[in-house]
């Protein structure tokens, strides 16, 4: 089974902190990407990683960062946290040998800035 | 991509058969209808997926219409532990490496004793 692991369930920031999420598959897809899900808002693409040091922006990249160093690890950094980033973020990965597979996404991380 | 519409909640008797419905009316030929589910305080989890034909496995069945307009997903005996958001997304993964799934709403299923 695919294993996506994100590094935290649960995280407290401080305003302007400067925070890293970090998610690590171990089935060594080529793709990557980071949700945040707000209520109402369902999930939204922030940013998604195709290969090893690419990266594509998704539909809100505003505040945000990523960094793919290695295939198996894809991180979110949020420059300086805002309490606008309150919100529980989500990992997920999909193989990219062939189109139209699914994805697996991680646990979650529940951020609170304040 | 084609964006979707689902009832925002129903409710389903445990065993029981669940059928859950998406409009996709602006669905373009290549792309793949997606099905999947997030129980509470867990990440989306994957269902089943289709293109044209009506597909089954272990969770589900996908009933894709011939127009391609609608989909119905079906848990055929629903239990407690299929309470859950279930998301209808249309995505083209075709011609890219890279799937991006534009998650909606969904809807909240509820199985109830």
């Amino acid at each position: 089974d695919v294993k996506v692991t994100q590094s935290s369930r649960y995280l407290v920031k401080r305003t302007g902190e400067k925070v890293f999420l970090e998610c690590v598959q171990d089935m060594d897809h080529e793709n990557m990407f980071w949700y945040r899900q707000d209520p109402g808002l369902g999930l939204r693409l922030i940013y998604f990683s195709y290969d090893v040091k690419m990266k594509e922006k998704g539909d809100i990249p505003e505040g945000y960062s990523v960094s793919r160093e290695k295939k198996e690890r894809f991180s979110l950094i949020l420059e300086s946290a805002s309490t606008n980033q309150t919100s529980m973020y989500l990992c997920a990965t999909q193989w990219g040998g062939r189109a139209n597979t699914e994805a697996f996404f991680g646990q979650g991380t529940r951020l609170t800035v304040v | 991509d084609a964006k979707t519409t689902q009832p925002p909640s129903m409710d389903c008797a445990e065993g029981r058969a669940a059928n859950l419905p998406c409009n996709h009316s602006t669905i373009s030929g290549n792309e793949y209808v997606y099905w999947y589910r997030q129980i509470h305080s867990q990440g989306p989890q994957y269902i089943i997926h289709g293109l044209k034909n009506n597909e089954t496995n272990e969770m589900a069945s996908l009933i894709i219409t011939e127009d391609r307009k609608s989909s119905t997903l079906i848990l055929p005996h629903a239990t407690l532990r299929d309470t859950a958001v279930y998301y209808c997304i249309v995505g083209n993964a075709g011609g890219t490496s890279y799937g991006k799934l534009t998650f909606g709403q969904g809807t909240i299923l509820t199985v109830h004793p």
